[in-house]
């Protein structure tokens, strides 16, 4: 399957700073990539929906302002979490995907662990 | 809209033994159906996924699932577990409409298959 990256893998920061992390799909054009959350021993939560060149679409519940998503190429999108609090402490996982006629693929990254101190 | 439904949080088999985990879904046009092993702290990897044609899917590791429409079901199966399969599994779903951009996937609220000797 395809690949996708994301970075960092794992951040610590203090209550009140702004993360950003990085999705890359490496070996394929997306023309979609999502943004989930996922808590300890639970299925993942949508939290956006990312188009290159137009602005996310955000689930019922998230905060566009908190979590800034920007999608600048076919291969890159980009979760900025502002104005950080240990609420924010979680699991973030990113895919992309691509449909064509009769077809659809979505892959996912290997995930942030992102802790608020 | 989706829905999916995976019976049993936890299924445990002993190695060897078949594995068979469950996963039925809603949706009012046709679909097209995943399932994805999630290893802990790490991301999704896709097993297989049905999109159109044979309706039994052979994927990754051993693993396969059947398409049943009469009965809106996509069980995963695989004959003889082995220690490595321990791990959570989803089963998802997305519309098959084709609009130029990928549509979000539906996730089942997860498996988590023990495997023990």
């Amino acid at each position: 399957g395809a690949v996708v990256s994301q970075h960092p893998s794992r951040v610590i920061c203090k209550s009140g700073t702004s993360v950003k992390i990085e999705c890359r799909s490496l070996d394929f054009q997306a023309t979609t990539m999502f943004w989930y959350r996922q808590f300890p021993k639970q299925s993942l939560m949508l939290m956006a929906t990312s188009n290159e060149g137009s602005k996310a679409t955000y689930e019922q519940g998230v905060e566009k302002d908190k979590f800034l998503i920007n999608h600048a190429s076919l291969t890159l999108s980009t979760l900025t979490v502002t104005s950080a609090h240990p609420e924010d402490s979680s699991f973030y996982i990113c895919s992309a995907a691509t449909s064509g006629v009769l077809s659809y693929e979505q892959y996912f990254g290997p995930g942030t662990r992102l802790t608020v101190t | 809209a989706q829905s999916v439904t995976q019976l049993g949080s936890h299924v445990s088999v002993s190695e060897g033994a078949l594995v068979l985990l469950r996963c039925n879904y809603s949706s009012s046009v046709p679909p097209y159906l995943f399932w994805y092993v999630q290893y802990p702290n790490q991301g999704l990897q896709l097993l297989l996924k049905y999109t159109t044609g044979a309706t039994l899917v052979k994927g990754i590791n051993g693993f396969e699932a059947e398409f049943k429409k009469s009965e809106t079901s996509f069980h995963l199966t695989k004959p003889s577990a082995h220690m490595s399969d321990a791990a959570e599994y989803f089963c998802a779903v997305t519309p098959q409409l084709y609009t130029g951009t990928a549509s979000k996937l539906t996730f089942g609220t997860g498996t988590r298959l023990q495997v023990t000797l």
